[in-house]
C-alpha cells in the first residue's frame, strides 16, 4: 500500500530555510506530489505541486529526485507566521475516475522562533 | 467572491443523532471530497465525488453517507452508526481531473458528540 512519511515536527528560527522532506517510495508513474500548509482550526491551504526536478513558487521551492521517491518542501527565510503543520500529498491528479488515490503524509509541525 | 463554505463552524449533538454537515462551493468545481482530522493527526478521506450524482468511499466510508444532487454542494452526514463522530470536518472542491491543481478546503466543521 503507498504511503507518505514526514518528520513529526521541526524547529525553526526566523530568517532560515527551511526544509521538510516526504518520503513515498511506491510512487507511481501518473502521480503527483503537492504540499499544504495548515494553520490551527483552519482548511489547508496549497503552497506548490510538482511532478519532477524542481519547482519554484514565490513562497516555496519543491525539489523531487530522478527517481521521485521523496521530495522536499524549501521554504526561504522563515518568518513567525510561517509556524504552521505542512502537509505531503501523493495524488494521481490526471485520473478522473473512481479509484483516486490520495496518500496524505501525517503531517510536519514546524515551529518558528524568534 | 469565490470559495468554499461550510457551515456551521462548530455543532454539538448527542449520541445516537444523524446530523448533516453544508458544503458548498461557487467555484465551478466538479470535484468535492469530505476529509476527517482528529487532534494531531492528518487528514482522512472519507468520501469524494468527481461528478454531480456519483461519489465514492474513500479510506474511511462507514458511518457517513453523502450526496451530489448539485455540482456546487456535497453535504455529508454523520449517521449514528460512526463509533467516534467528535472531530474535525473538512470539506474541498478542485478541477476534476488533469494538469496542475489545487484542493480549495472549506473552514471546516467542528462536531462534537457527547
Amino acid at each position: 500500500l503507498a504511503k507518505t512519511t514526514q518528520p513529526i515536527s521541526m524547529d525553526s528560527y526566523e530568517g532560515q530555510e527551511v526544509n521538510i522532506t516526504c518520503s513515498h517510495n511506491n510512487i507511481a508513474t501518473n502521480d503527483y506530489i503537492t504540499w499544504y500548509q495548515q494553520f490551527p482550526s483552519q482548511g489547508p491551504r496549497f503552497i506548490i505541486q510538482g511532478y519532477k526536478t524542481k519547482v519554484t513558487n514565490e513562497v516555496a521551492s519543491l525539489f523531487i529526485p530522478a527517481d521521485r521517491k521523496s521530495s522536499t518542501l524549501s521554504l526561504p527565510r522563515v518568518s513567525l507566521s510561517d509556524t504552521a503543520v505542512y502537509y505531503c500529498l501523493v495524488d494521481d491528479i490526471g485520473n478522473a475516475g473512481n479509484n483516486r488515490k490520495l496518500i496524505w503524509g501525517l503531517g510536519t509541525s514546524l515551529a518558528v522562533n524568534p | 467572491d469565490g470559495g468554499i463554505t461550510q457551515s456551521p463552524k462548530y455543532l454539538f449533538r448527542k449520541e445516537g443523532q444523524n446530523v448533516t454537515l453544508s458544503c458548498e462551493q461557487n467555484l465551478n468545481h466538479d470535484a468535492m471530497y469530505w476529509y476527517r482530522q482528529d487532534p494531531g493527526q492528518g487528514l482522512r478521506l472519507i468520501y469524494y465525488s468527481q461528478i454531480v450524482n456519483d461519489f465514492q468511499k474513500g479510506d474511511i466510508a462507514e458511518g457517513y453517507s453523502v450526496s451530489r444532487e448539485k455540482k456546487e454542494s456535497f453535504p455529508l452526514t454523520v449517521t449514528s452508526a460512526q463509533k467516534n463522530p467528535t472531530a474535525f470536518y473538512l470539506c474541498a472542491s478542485s478541477i476534476r481531473a488533469g494538469g496542475l491543481y489545487e484542493q480549495y478546503f472549506g473552514p471546516g466543521t467542528r462536531l462534537t458528540v457527547t
